[in-house]
């Protein structure tokens, strides 16, 4: 599996696009980028998945360079309920016998 | 999207004693569920994978005897920890794809004190 490597921690304000990005060098041909978010106390929650260049969906969107080696989650205008933790795991699409693999995530803490 | 379930949400037991964690797939099949646990402050650990009709494969480190996994059902597994002591201490969440290939579901997770 390819190891993951992001910002520890990042601080935005309310109403900014916030832009975390995930380092994957040793991307595989057949993994797929996917990100969940954590609440305190909850399980992960899907928020988006892509394989190259663009995807976007109504939470976010994901931008996979053409070496695929990183990968930027953008989060638009975030708001304070959008604090939480997020990981990025770049593992094999066909994970549906497989576990995920988290690596340490991104703490965002959003402030008024 | 899918949704699986934990029960209970949190739990307090005194050292020694055994608790039961059940893990609900609630409008799919499941024929394999995982298990995760998660100290405070730290990323979520794979502990073992449950599997519906067979024995469960844990993780190196995990001991077998001591977090029991019994997966009868296709929507039902549990987490059984034996003779608890607080460093069992954690969050305990499982995952389960509603089919394979597909997207992996988490449940809300359980939050497992030991005094």
């Amino acid at each position: 599996l390819a190891k993951t490597t992001q910002p520890i921690s990042m601080d935005s304000y309310e109403g900014q696009e916030v832009n975390i990005t995930c380092s994957h060098n040793n991307i595989a041909t057949n993994d797929y980028i996917t990100w969940y978010q954590q609440f305190p106390s909850q399980g992960p929650r899907f928020i988006i998945q892509g394989y190259k260049t663009k995807v976007t969906n109504e939470v976010a969107s994901l931008f996979i360079p053409a070496d695929r080696k990183s990968s930027t989650l953008s989060l638009p205008r975030v708001s304070l309920s959008d604090t939480a933790v997020y990981y990025c795991l770049a593992q094999p699409r066909d994970t549906g016998r497989r576990a995920l693999t988290f690596g340490s995530g991104t703490r965002l803490q959003v402030q008024p | 999207g899918a949704v699986v379930s934990q029960h209970p949400s949190w739990v307090i037991c005194k050292s020694g004693t055994s608790v039961k964690i059940e893990c609900r797939s609630l409008d799919f099949q499941a024929t394999t569920m995982f298990w995760y646990r998660q100290f405070p402050k730290q990323s979520l650990m794979l502990m073992a994978t449950s599997n519906e009709g067979s024995k469960a494969t844990y993780e190196q480190g995990v001991e077998k005897d001591k977090f029991l996994i019994n997966h009868a059902s296709l929507t039902l597994s549990t987490l059984t920890v034996t003779s608890a002591h607080p460093e069992d201490s954690s969050f305990y969440i499982c995952s389960a794809p509603e089919r394979e290939g597909g997207e992996q579901f988490f449940g809300p997770g359980t939050r497992l004190t030991v005094l």
